[in-house]
């Protein structure tokens, strides 16, 4: 089944304490990236990858580093976590990015609090 | 700079009524727009999409949008709504290449009066 895989679902965590969210598609996409989504401001962008090794940044990137070192996983990192990175993760993949035609395919999230 | 503006952040409407959910975009150039629904605990899904050619677009589950330039508006509509089409709403707007940069709305719900 074509999918974009996020792990955890759920993850609470402390202050500082580096962690990983991982992601990965089994639709050999090219373009990934991740969004966080928060009441109110519905999602923004934090990073994206049009395709290994070649990652930007979103409007949201302050706080967050991503890797793209093979086609199916983009890995989300914070390095130090803060309250404010508390919020609703999203993942998403497509062949080459909506504007050759090709829609974006969505994880379920992954809910992450940070006290 | 890009954005996109929902006003409306809650609605209701009976089932078998009509929809509108409207978006707002502030773009320099043709945009790329979309419209997603999201579900209670799931992922976006795209609706439709608009880059170029016939404003009025038609998109899944008995969605339309039509592109108005000279209003910066993308509005999505659908002539009956059914209990299943309550969800959360969201506009978009692709810029860069290959709509590489997603700019997102803040989101409508839509909530549906039995």
């Amino acid at each position: 089944e074509a999918q974009v895989t996020q792990n955890p679902r759920y993850l609470i965590t402390v202050t500082g304490k580096k962690l990983t969210v991982t992601c990965s598609q089994n639709m050999n996409h090219e373009y990934m990236s991740w969004y966080r989504q928060d009441p109110g401001l519905g999602l923004r962008q934090i990073y994206y990858s049009m395709n290994v090794e070649v990652t930007d940044k979103g409007d949201v990137p302050e706080g967050y580093k991503v890797s793209r070192k093979e086609k199916r996983n983009f890995p989300l990192i914070l390095e130090s976590p803060s309250p404010n990175q508390t919020s609703l993760y999203f993942c998403a993949s497509s062949l080459k990015g909506q504007g050759n035609n090709s829609p974006l395919h969505f994880g379920n999230g992954t809910r992450l609090t940070v006290t | 700079a890009q954005s996109v503006t929902q006003p409306d952040i809650h609605i209701t409407v009976s089932e078998g009524a009509s929809l509108e959910l409207r978006c707002n975009y502030s773009y320099g150039a043709t945009p790329y727009l979309f419209w997603y629904v999201q579900s209670p605990g799931q992922g976006l899904q795209l609706l439709l999409k608009y880059f170029s050619g016939d404003t009025l677009v038609q998109g899944i589950k008995g969605f339309e949008a039509e592109f108005k330039r000279s209003q910066s508006s993308f509005n999505l509509r659908k002539p009956s709504v059914h209990w299943s089409d309550a969800a959360e709403y969201f506009c978009a707007v692709g810029a860069g290449s290959s709509a590489s940069k997603i700019i997102f709305g803040s989101g409508t719900r839509l909530s549906i009066r039995p």
